[in-house]
């Protein structure tokens, strides 16, 4: 099973921050938060991961809790491109990682 | 530097039929993976491999087996196809605490 859990939709007005959260109470100290979107059927693109701090880079913001479980992904300017299901994973980074993914968030970007 | 590659990138099969999905990678990962996706729904893991020749069963590995020959490809076998493996198939690859790399996904109806 997965071990992420996030709302299966949102919504966000074009130009907004859009704020994805993602639950990951039994995250281990040595699993990293990674974050992907898949945009219709294309393979998943990934967007950005960390381990306990808070990372920036390019495309978006991740911000995770102090405690670890729980993390969101800011996209600062919402486009209507950014219109697609974003995944929240958690692995360790081994090379023989079991990498699982949720049903992800669709996010919709209203114009 | 095309990433992850895989063939076909469309395919039409009689139930009972076999076939071989292609993958491969030119980022010298050790780390490949396969999973399907099924309409509206997320990703599932049906196989990994950490390293050439070794293999392990993901989420959904009932009626595929696969090969892992060398560093570079990793392929899935059909024996015996279904229409409830219709599905997009992607291929993924990474390397330690690397992002994972997916290709563009084969296409598969099952009649």
């Amino acid at each position: 099973d997965a071990k992420t859990t996030q709302p299966p939709s949102m919504d966000c007005a074009e130009g907004r921050a859009a704020n994805l959260p993602c639950n990951h109470s039994t995250i281990s100290g040595n699993e990293y938060v990674y974050w992907y979107r898949q945009i219709h059927s294309q393979g998943p693109q990934y967007i950005i991961h960390g381990l306990k701090n808070n990372e920036t880079n390019e495309m978006a913001s991740l911000i995770i809790t102090e405690d670890r479980k729980s993390s969101t992904l800011i996209l600062p300017h919402a486009t209507l491109r950014d219109t697609a299901v974003y995944y929240c994973i958690v692995r360790v980074g081994n090379r023989d990682d079991k990498i699982i993914f949720g049903k992800g968030t669709r996010l919709h970007i209203l114009p | 530097n095309a990433g992850v590659t895989q063939t076909p990138k469309f395919q039409v099969l009689k139930t009972g039929q076999s076939m071989t999905l292609q993958c491969a990678q030119d980022m010298n990962h050790n780390s490949m993976y396969w999973y399907r996706q099924d309409p509206g729904m997320g990703l599932r893991l049906i196989y990994y491999s950490a390293s050439e020749g070794t293999t392990d069963k993901g989420e959904v590995p009932n009626g595929y087996n696969v090969s892992r020959l060398n560093k570079r490809e990793f392929s899935l076998r059909l024996e015996s196809a279904a229409p409830s493996q219709t599905s997009v198939y992607f291929c993924a690859s990474s390397e330690d605490v690397s992002p994972l790399h997916f290709g563009n996904g084969t296409r598969l109806t099952v009649t």
